[in-house]
C-alpha cells in the first residue's frame, strides 16, 4: 500500500485480556519495527524485524509481549494478559535497509 | 546503546521567527541522522536526513546542520507557522540497529 497501515487504531481491553495489534508495512520494505510510547514521552523500541533473519527481541518488556511476521508481510503484536501500565500507542515502522521508517499512525491501547 | 539528549523539552516562537531545535547523540560511530514531526495523534513523520560525510542539509524551510566533533544535530525552521507545532525527535542510525528515540522537543507556535 502506500502507507504502513495499523489496525484497530483504538482498543479499549480489560485487565488480564490479551490484545493483538496489527501492522501492514509498505511493499517492499524488508524491515519492520514496533514501538511504543506512552503519553508524553519518546518512542520505547520493542522488536525489529528485517527480511528472514531472526529478530530481534531486545526492547520487548516482559514475557506477555511477542510479535510474528510473516515474510516480509503483515506483522501481529500480541500481549498476553494486559496490564494498566500496557497502556500506551504502539506504533510500527517499516523501511529498506539503512534508510528512513515510514510510521504508522500507530495504535492506542487502553487498558482499563 | 544509543543515548540521544535534547536541550530544551519545550520552545515556544513567535509565527513568522526562525526555530532551532537542538539534539545531543552519544554514539560517534552513529553515520545517518533523521529530523521526526510527530503532530498530535499521528505517528512520526520523516522531515530531513543527514549522513555524516555533510555538515548541512536544506530543505524547504528547514535546514539540518551536523557537528561531529561535538556530536551535536540542531534542526533550523523558517518562518515557523502554526502547522510547525508538533514535537521533533532526532534519531541517529548506528550500523543495523534499530533507531534510538529521545523523548522529543514540543514547539509550539504562537500566533
Amino acid at each position: 500500500g502506500a502507507g504502513v497501515s495499523q489496525s484497530p487504531s483504538n482498543k479499549v481491553t480489560e485487565k488480564g485480556k490479551d490484545v493483538e495489534l496489527r501492522c501492514d508495512p509498505i511493499s517492499g520494505h524488508t524491515a519492520l519495527y514496533w514501538y511504543r510510547q506512552r503519553l508524553g514521552q519518546g518512542l520505547e523500541f520493542l522488536i525489529y524485524f528485517q527480511g528472514n533473519s531472526a529478530p530481534d527481541k531486545s526492547g520487548l518488556p516482559s514475557d506477555r509481549f511477542s510479535a510474528e511476521r510473516t515474510g516480509e508481510s503483515v506483522s501481529t503484536l500480541t500481549i498476553q494478559r494486559t496490564q494498566q501500565e500496557d497502556s500506551a500507542v504502539y506504533l510500527c515502522a517499516s523501511s529498506r535497509l539503512r534508510e528512513g521508517y515510514t510510521f504508522g499512525s500507530g495504535t492506542r491501547l487502553t487498558v482499563v | 546503546g544509543e543515548s540521544v539528549g535534547l536541550h530544551l523539552p519545550t520552545l515556544s516562537v513567535q509565527e513568522g521567527d526562525n526555530s532551532i531545535i537542538n539534539c545531543a547523540y552519544s554514539n560517534s560511530a552513529s553515520d545517518y541522522f533523521i529530523w521526526y514531526k510527530q503532530e498530535s495523534g499521528k505517528g512520526p513523520q520523516f522531515i530531513i536526513d543527514i549522513r555524516s560525510n555533510m555538515d548541512k542539509r536544506q530543505g524547504q524551510r528547514v535546514t539540518v546542520l551536523l557537528n561531529k566533533t561535538v556530536k551535536h544535530l540542531s534542526l533550523q525552521i523558517a518562518a515557523t507557522q502554526p502547522g510547525d507545532s508538533a514535537v521533533y525527535f532526532c534519531a541517529p542510525f548506528s550500523g543495523n540497529t534499530p533507531l534510538v528515540f529521545g523523548k522529543g522537543t514540543r514547539l509550539s507556535v504562537i500566533a
